[in-house]
Order: C-alpha cells, then sequence, then structure tokens
C-alpha cells in the first residue's frame, strides 16, 4: 500500500531564516505531487505540483520554491522566511494520468516568528 | 475558472442530527467530485467521490450524489457522532489538480 510522509511535523523559525519541508511517498512510482498551504482559518492553496523529477510548476508567486529530486521526494524550500509564511503545510500526491484523488500527508505546521 | 463554493460554518448540531453541508460548483466539462475531512492537526482524508452525474458516494455513513443540473454535490448524515466533529472540504477535479471549496467546520455536540 502506498504512503506519505512529511517531516518536520512542527517546526519554528525566526524571520529570514531557511526552511526546507520534505515530503516522501512509499509504494507508488511516478506520482503527481503537491504542497498546498492551509492559512489559520482558511482552505487551501495550491503552491507548486509536480508531475516528474525535475518538473515543478508554480501557482502563485511567494516566498518559496519547490523541487523534486527523486521520483518520490518533494521538497518545499525558502531562503528567507516571512510572518506571512506561517500555516499548516500539506504535501499530497496521485496517480499520474488519472482524474482520481489526491492522497494527503500529515502536514507540517509552520510558526514563524 | 473552475470554482466550488461550499455553506459557511461553523456547523453546530446535537448529536444523531441529521446533517447537510451544501456545495455547489461551476466547471466546464464533467470533473469529478470529492469531499475530503479534516480532524484538528491532521492531513486531509478523503471520504467519498463521485465521478460522474448521477453518482452516489457514500463512506462511514456520509452521501453525496453528483447532480450535474444543480452543480451540487452536498453531503449528507442521517445522525451525526461528536467524533464526527472535523472540518469537511468539498474540492472539484481540474487538468490533475484539486479545487476546494473554503471548507465548513462542524461541530457536534454530545
Amino acid at each position: 500500500s502506498q504512503t506519505i510522509h512529511q517531516w518536520p511535523a512542527t517546526l519554528v523559525q525566526p524571520v529570514g531564516s531557511p526552511l526546507s519541508l520534505e515530503c516522501t511517498v512509499e509504494g507508488t512510482s511516478n506520482p503527481n505531487l503537491y504542497w498546498y498551504r492551509q492559512a489559520a482559518g482558511r482552505g487551501l492553496q495550491l503552491l507548486f505540483y509536480s508531475v516528474g523529477i525535475g518538473q515543478i510548476s508554480s501557482e502563485v508567486p511567494q516566498n518559496l520554491s519547490a523541487s523534486r529530486p527523486q521520483d518520490r521526494q518533494f521538497i518545499l524550500s525558502s531562503k528567507k522566511l516571512l510572518l506571512s509564511d506561517s500555516g499548516f503545510y500539506l504535501c499530497a500526491w496521485k496517480i499520474a494520468i488519472s482524474y482520481n484523488e489526491q492522497f494527503f500527508g500529515p502536514g507540517t505546521r509552520l510558526t514563524v516568528l | 475558472g473552475n470554482s466550488v463554493t461550499q455553506m459557511e460554518g461553523p456547523v453546530t448540531l446535537s448529536e444523531e442530527a441529521f446533517l447537510t453541508i451544501n456545495c455547489t460548483y461551476t466547471a466546464t466539462g464533467y470533473p469529478s467530485l470529492f469531499w475530503y475531512v479534516q480532524y484538528p492537526g491532521e492531513g486531509l482524508q478523503l471520504l467519498l467521490k463521485a465521478t460522474k452525474a448521477d453518482d452516489k458516494g457514500s463512506n462511514k455513513g456520509f452521501e453525496a450524489t453528483y447532480r450535474k443540473e444543480t452543480t451540487s454535490f452536498h453531503l449528507e448524515k442521517g445522525s451525526v457522532q461528536v467524533s464526527d466533529s472535523a472540518v469537511y472540504f468539498c474540492a472539484l477535479s481540474d487538468q490533475g489538480k484539486l479545487i476546494f471549496g473554503q471548507g465548513t467546520t462542524l461541530q457536534v455536540k454530545p
């Protein structure tokens, strides 16, 4: 069966510090991968998605970037965090070439102080 | 563009009450429709889905029917439990991505 992992689970970082969040998927090959942000009391905002190694699409201009160095690894980064980067970050995957559901990881709670 | 609209929350119900959370969508073509549930501090879990008009998705006592004529996918449950307290998201598929509604918080009191 497939599983998706995210770490860390919780992170507190000062403004201006760098960020690296990691997401890995097990039990599937060539998945589509997604990064979402959920601000407090708000819905989900799609940040990035990837259909393959090295292929990243950005949905909104922002202070963040994403990379996919391996088939089942998706990384969210920032060189300098802003207060507005605080939120709950969710990684998700789905079977490529399908219109089916996405499966979500447990999330990372990021607080920027 | 495609979009999803959910009823505003929070929705507060007593245990064993009937639940309806409204969801309407705007889409070109025939998207798949989904309901996800998010428990406090956790990621989203797929609750149910429907892939074509008149399909009924169901799981754990929850149901939703894909209504093309009214562009709706309302979530229902006949008798809610305290453990159903969570945030519920309606979503549609759009070229490999999901478009989510804003979420509806459900609070069930004993």
